[in-house]
């Protein structure tokens, strides 16, 4: 039973447009979101959060939006770049609980095409 | 550098042998976490530690699997007995809980293990 997914495995964007990648999760207890970005070979590297208590936080070019009623949060690129090409990840934790270990979705890897 | 480290960064050995992975978190982090992620997947939560405690253990982690980290500082996991199936990338993430805050969690690069 995975509790954090993500439903597409890939997904191309031309260089300069949206990147929209989705996230679903089953357990409305899930208090914080977080996007990671991945290059074969490396470590995952921290993108962006998001506490159930908002509904969008923004960073540059990097948004997450977070429906809570749909248990989706959503991250969106723009403009998209050769170098966002990555798998990312979207994670989630119990975390004012104090269980913070992340629970992943299995990644969507992003082609950017110049 | 003051991010994650890892050591080796890349391990093969021959099943039944010992594997041991190290991990330096980043130096005022009091939380130090250990994920397994395989082809395909998603990086899965092994263990973790507040300091010198180890708080967590997943079901994933075996009696075959050991953490330790001695003085709340670096942390080493150990493997004995390998399996083929151990073969994964092993993932060391620290953190800083602060009250009131959210935490985010920074990875090192991993250890790629491959069992022959």
């Amino acid at each position: 039973d995975q509790q954090v997914k993500q439903n597409s495995p890939s997904l191309s964007v031309q260089e300069g447009r949206i990147s929209i990648l989705n996230c679903d999760y089953t357990n409305s207890m899930f208090d914080y979101f977080l996007w990671y970005k991945k290059y074969p070979a490396e470590g995952p590297t921290f993108l962006i959060s998001i506490s159930s208590i908002k509904d969008k936080n923004e960073d540059g070019r990097f948004t997450v939006f977070l429906n809570k009623s749909a248990k989706h949060l959503s991250l969106h690129i723009v403009p998209s770049q050769p170098g966002d090409s990555a798998v990312y990840f979207c994670a989630a934790s119990f975390s004012n609980s104090g269980n913070t270990p992340l629970v992943f979705g299995k990644g969507t890897r992003l082609s950017v095409i110049a | 550098d003051t991010g994650v480290s890892q050591d080796p960064r890349h391990k093969i050995t021959k099943r039944g042998q010992n594997v041991t992975f190290r991990c330096d978190p980043i130096s005022e982090h009091n939380r130090l976490y250990w994920y397994r992620q395989t082809l395909g997947q998603g990086p899965e939560f092994l263990t973790y530690f507040q300091n010198e405690a180890q708080l967590e253990k997943s079901r994933l982690l075996s009696d075959r699997f050991s953490a330790e980290r001695p003085k709340g500082s670096f942390s080493t996991l150990e493997i004995q007995r390998t399996e083929q199936g151990d073969s994964a990338m092993y993932l060391c993430a620290s953190s800083s809980r602060l009250a009131g805050d959210q935490e985010t969690q920074y990875f090192g690069p991993g250890t790629r293990l491959l069992v022959l």
